[in-house]
């Protein structure tokens, strides 16, 4: 059981270029996250899906776009990528966004991005 | 606005006990979550307090106190691995996790 994955580990990117971040869970979550991680700050999220077909904005998600065409996959568009977006990205995946529960957050490994 | 506290870095000693305190002021409130984090790795889950007083998981404790809006992760035994930044967060009332900054914790032997 692999649980979270994402893809590419590391990139660097010139300013300008598109770019998705790929996540994908294999624990059946509904609902899934991307958050940005930067030194001295707090994760920050950027977008969420509480279920396959649905997105919402989280605290940052202005040129970030997300789709959810399925229960697995959660990928993160940078459209035209600014140095500001030099970050160290996080996907996770919760069982359930009811409080019904811990719903505890589950974190992939992450992805490091420079962007030029 | 909404905000979470804890000390930027601790120093603490091998075989030691140490406590991180993180205080909060958020709208609304479903829950408090504590996560490790090694350098240049993902959080991973340590606990969860939902209701005032200590829950206790090994050499892990944390504590709540709604009231006060504070919460603290006491590890005893400290073991070099344990290393690591360890992360505040929040449940607000949308559901959302709002995160600390997280606590560097350096062991010395």
């Amino acid at each position: 059981i692999a649980g979270i994955t994402q893809a590419p580990t590391s990139q660097i990117l010139a300013a300008g270029r598109r770019m998705t971040l790929r996540c994908t869970q294999d624990m059946r979550h509904n609902a899934m996250y991307w958050y940005r991680q930067d030194l001295g700050l707090g994760l920050r999220l950027i977008h969420y899906s509480n279920t396959a077909g649905t997105t919402g904005k989280g605290e940052v998600p202005d040129g970030y776009s997300v789709s959810r065409a399925n229960t697995d996959d959660f990928p993160l568009t940078l459209a035209s990528a600014v140095p500001s977006q030099t970050s160290v990205y996080f996907c996770a995946s919760s069982d359930s966004t009811s409080g019904s529960g811990t719903d505890t957050q589950y974190f992939g490994p992450g992805t490091r991005l420079t962007v030029l | 606005g909404q905000n979470i506290d804890q000390p930027t870095e601790m120093t603490a000693t091998e075989g030691a006990i140490v406590q991180i305190n993180c205080t909060y002021q958020t709208s609304g409130f479903n829950g408090l979550f504590w996560y490790q984090q090694h350098a240049g790795e993902a959080p991973t889950f340590l606990s969860y307090n939902v209701l005032d007083g200590l829950e206790e998981k090994g050499r892990f404790s944390s504590f709540l106190s709604r009231s006060k809006g504070y919460s603290y992760l006491l590890l005893k035994e400290l073991q070099m691995k344990d290393s690591a930044s360890y992360l505040c967060a929040v449940r607000d009332s949308n559901y959302q996790l709002i995160w600390g900054a997280g606590t560097k914790l350096i062991i010395k032997p």
